[in-house]
């Protein structure tokens, strides 16, 4: 199975800033490789695909990048909206997801 | 609009079975493939299973293998997820969502229902 190790587990910032989480797979994914945002209580949402491909109606302020086993997602200008937790998610070989970054005040 | 909704969880015995359903509307549920997503409580999330828009190819995660049938009704936009014996680790939110038709990521989630196995 292909492993995704998301780094940091919890990152704290401030409105404006902008932040950048990482995840690592244990083997070359290609590009195919998505983003996911999760509010407490709610479902997760796709932001990005293909590694960089912003989903529909998702703000550019998120950006991704990265390819084979590195991969980021930039979040410029966080705004009040964006506190959540963010998956990374293979799918090169089945699905993997990472264990989630949540991004906090 | 896509919509998905989610049903047959509740509180339930270890051992016994759990029939999930997810009823799809506002996209041609034929034309998807379609998968299971389930978090345990304060945990991450797992693809448990999926399965291609005719129903003919599945997948099933190993922490489920033999334990779980992932079907659909393409007749009645309804997919499901059966679970012969439940265990305590079963315990989860289940979310059905689309699988992207050329690209395999997940675009369209449903609600959840929860599953808790209790004794």
């Amino acid at each position: 199975d292909i492993q995704l190790t998301q780094s940091p587990s919890t990152l704290s910032a401030s409105v404006g800033d902008t932040v950048t989480i990482s995840c690592r797979a244990s083997q070359s994914v290609n590009y195919w490789l998505a983003w996911y945002q999760q509010k407490p209580g709610k479902a997760p949402k796709l932001l990005i695909y293909q590694a960089f491909t912003l989903d529909r109606g998702v703000p550019s302020r998120f950006s991704g990048g990265g390819s084979g086993t590195e991969f980021t997602l930039t979040i410029s200008s966080l705004q009040p909206d964006d506190f959540a937790t963010y998956y990374c998610q293979q799918y090169n070989k089945y699905w993997t997801f990472g264990q989630g970054t949540k991004v906090e005040i | 609009e896509v919509e998905l909704l989610e049903s047959g969880g509740g509180l339930l015995q270890p051992g016994g079975p759990l029939r999930l359903s997810c009823e799809a509307s506002g996209f041609t549920f034929s034309d998807y493939g379609m998968t299971w997503v389930r978090q345990a409580p304060g945990k991450g999330l797992e693809c448990v299973s999926r399965i291609t828009a005719g129903g003919s190819h599945t997948y099933y995660a190993d922490s489920v293998k033999g334990r779980v049938t992932i079907s659909r009704d393409n007749s009645r936009n309804t997919l499901y997820l059966q679970i012969d014996t439940l265990r305590v680790d079963d315990t989860a939110v289940y979310y059905c969502a689309t699988v992207h038709s050329d690209d395999y990521h997940f675009d369209n989630w449903g609600r959840g229902t929860l599953v808790t196995v209790s004794s």
